[in-house]
């Protein structure tokens, strides 16, 4: 079985452009995360999705974030425009449960570098 | 509201030494509590996990961890280090009143000294 795929792994931008990460999830789970991971730090919930609909984005900084999950299946999470203090890990997880007991499946992270 | 608190942001040890990293955490209701795992430049593994059943949770690679209510702990321990434990080592707790979110702790180094 495939794990959570992300893509890209490693991408480096100039202050004030766009960009997407985009997260694949295990088949079959309808929770999907995005997480912030900024160096050695824990990761911070940036956005939680069951299926299509966003049902905890209160961490995420909406003037310049913005994330979507068409279909219930797959996720781009966007910035735009990029700022230097956004370069972090952006980590995505699935779960296959709603309970708050299930395990978080981890994708490798996307790391982004603002210069 | 949930939080956790890793007490130790780097631990070190020697080679087949006993391992132990300290979490507490606060929690309104029943929580759930993890370990995750964290290598350089790879995305964050289950070790083990607590979910109101036996207090000891053994996981994988000889990990065990014991939840203490009366102490709000989860320690992780392991009684003999290998090199391959070094890593990056994340408390998780998570509630099922506060939906699904789980929040982790700021995480301890481990080095393991040859």
């Amino acid at each position: 079985e495939a794990g959570v795929v992300q893509s890209p792994r490693y991408k480096i931008i100039e202050k004030k452009q766009p960009v997407a990460f985009w997260c694949n999830p295990i088949s079959g789970h309808n929770t999907l995360y995005w997480y912030l991971q900024n160096l050695g730090q824990g990761p911070e919930l940036l956005i939680r999705y069951e299926n299509e609909e966003a049902v905890d984005d209160s961490q995420l900084p909406k003037d310049r974030f913005s994330a979507e999950r068409l279909k219930g299946v797959d996720s781009t999470l966007k910035i735009q425009p990029a700022e230097l203090g956004d370069s972090a890990v952006y980590l995505c997880a699935s779960s296959p449960t709603r309970g708050g007991s299930g395990e978080l499946f981890f994708g490798e992270g996307s790391r982004l570098t603002v210069l | 509201a949930q939080s956790v608190t890793q007490l130790d942001s780097h631990v070190s040890v020697s080679e087949g030494t006993p391992v132990l990293l300290r979490c507490n955490y606060s929690s309104s209701y029943s929580p759930s509590l993890f370990w995750y795992v964290q290598h350089p430049n790879k995305g964050l593994q289950l070790l083990l996990k607590y979910t109101s059943a036996a207090t000891l949770v053994k996981g994988i690679n000889g990990f065990e961890a014991e939840f203490k209510k009366s102490e709000t702990s989860f320690h992780l321990t392991k009684p003999s280090a290998h090199m391959s434990d070094a890593a990056e080592y994340f408390c998780v707790v998570s509630e099922a009143n506060y939906g699904q979110n789980f929040v982790f702790g700021p995480g301890t180094r481990l080095s393991v000294l040859p």
